[in-house]
Order: C-alpha cells, then sequence, then structure tokens
C-alpha cells in the first residue's frame, strides 16, 4: 500500500493565482482532511470529509475549497492564493469517520505564494 | 471548539535522561488524546494515543498520563536517544473531524 500520497511536493505561487493540491489514499479510510502547518502554531484543520459526496469545515476554511467525489481522492483547491496561505499542507486520512483514530498523513506540500 | 496548549515549546535533555511534555484542553467531553512526532522536512506519525477511559498507557520508553479532572495529559520519554530528537504535538479529540493539536515541542537529545 503507498498509504496517504500527494502532489505536488512544492509549489509557487503568484498572489491571485489558483491550484488544486492532489491528495489520494489507498486504505479504504472513510475519514480525510486538510490541515496547514505553520511555524509555532501546530497543525490547523481546513477542510475534512467523512465520506464521498460530504464535506465540512474545520478551523481555518477560508480560501479554500474540497470535494469528495471518491473514496480514494480529497484534492484542496487554492481559489485566489495569497501570501498569508504560504504554508506546509498535509492531507490526512482516519479508518472511522465516527470514533478518534489515528491519522495517518501524507508526505505534504511545501507552497509559497509570492 | 476545542483548545490544546502545549509546554515547553523546546525542551533539551542529556541522552540517558527522562523528557516530559505537558498539554492541556478545555473541552471536558474530548475523549481521544493522540501524540505524533515529526522528524524534520518529515510528516507527523502516530507515537502513542490514550482514550479518556484509561489513566496511563505504556509503549517502551514511552509513556502517556492522563487526568481528566484537571484536563491535561503528558507524554513521557525515558533513556532518551539521540534519534528521540524532533517536533511532538499531543492533539485531543471529540471525534475524528475536530482534532485540535498544540503548537509542538521541539525536544533535541544531546548525545
Amino acid at each position: 500500500n503507498a498509504g496517504v500520497t500527494q502532489t505536488p511536493k512544492f509549489q509557487v505561487l503568484k498572489t491571485g493565482q489558483s491550484m488544486t493540491l492532489q491528495c489520494a489514499q489507498d486504505m479504504n479510510h472513510e475519514y480525510m482532511s486538510w490541515y496547514r502547518q505553520d511555524p509555532g502554531m501546530g497543525l490547523r484543520l481546513i477542510h475534512y470529509s467523512v465520506g464521498a459526496g460530504i464535506t465540512d469545515q474545520g478551523e481555518v476554511p477560508n480560501g479554500y475549497n474540497v470535494s469528495r467525489s471518491t473514496t480514494e481522492d480529497f484534492p484542496l483547491r487554492l481559489l485566489s492564493a495569497a501570501p498569508s496561505q504560504t504554508s506546509v499542507y498535509f492531507c490526512a486520512s482516519s479508518y472511522s469517520p465516527w470514533e478518534a483514530y489515528e491519522q495517518y498523513f501524507g508526505p505534504g506540500t511545501r507552497l509559497t505564494v509570492t | 471548539g476545542e483548545n490544546v496548549e502545549q509546554h515547553p515549546s523546546t525542551l533539551s535533555v542529556q541522552e540517558g535522561d527522562s523528557a516530559v511534555i505537558k498539554c492541556t484542553y478545555s473541552d471536558s467531553a474530548s475523549n481521544y488524546f493522540p501524540w505524533y512526532k515529526q522528524e524534520l522536512g518529515k510528516r507527523p506519525q502516530l507515537i502513542i494515543d490514550i482514550r479518556s477511559n484509561v489513566g496511563e498507557k505504556k509503549d517502551q520508553r514511552i509513556a502517556v498520563t492522563l487526568n481528566k479532572t484537571a484536563k491535561h495529559f503528558s507524554l513521557h520519554i525515558t533513556e532518551t536517544q539521540p534519534e528521540d530528537s524532533a517536533v511532538y504535538f499531543c492533539a485531543a479529540s471529540i471525534k475524528d473531524n475536530d482534532m485540535r493539536f498544540g503548537a509542538g515541542t521541539r525536544l533535541t537529545v544531546k548525545p
């Protein structure tokens, strides 16, 4: 199993550009989520999904959209990039959407917005 | 929502000594408390977790204790080794979709 995969690993955007960060998992996990990691602030939840067709907002959702058309994929879209979105983005998945279990993280995408 | 505070932000110990990292949480309904280790440039990985119906859990050199009354939990690493150097994150969750992380502790183990 590949686990949780993310592409790209690095990305540089100009202010106002849009892009999609890809995330996929092959563990048949129902729960998937996106976090951003900034120095000194831990991991903050952006959006999550408890199954195909179901998404919801986390702690810091503004400026991001998500969709979940399949169990495997959970892309994160930046609509109009801003320098404040410079961060490392981690996708994660977990076995159960209804009870807290270990979250498996992808390798991360380092995004810089200039 | 849940708020998790973690202390200290940095910790330096001599190889072989013990290290303790503490976290407090605000929501008494939280029932799952994982600890993640993140090495430089790598993804966070679970090292130990505990549920609210248990007071202590051990896994070799690592242990976690939970005090539900005081709403705090701690990570204990004994006989530290240089490979324990990393950033450690605590988290608290009511359910899977409400996982809140602490700001992290950078642990340095000096040989």
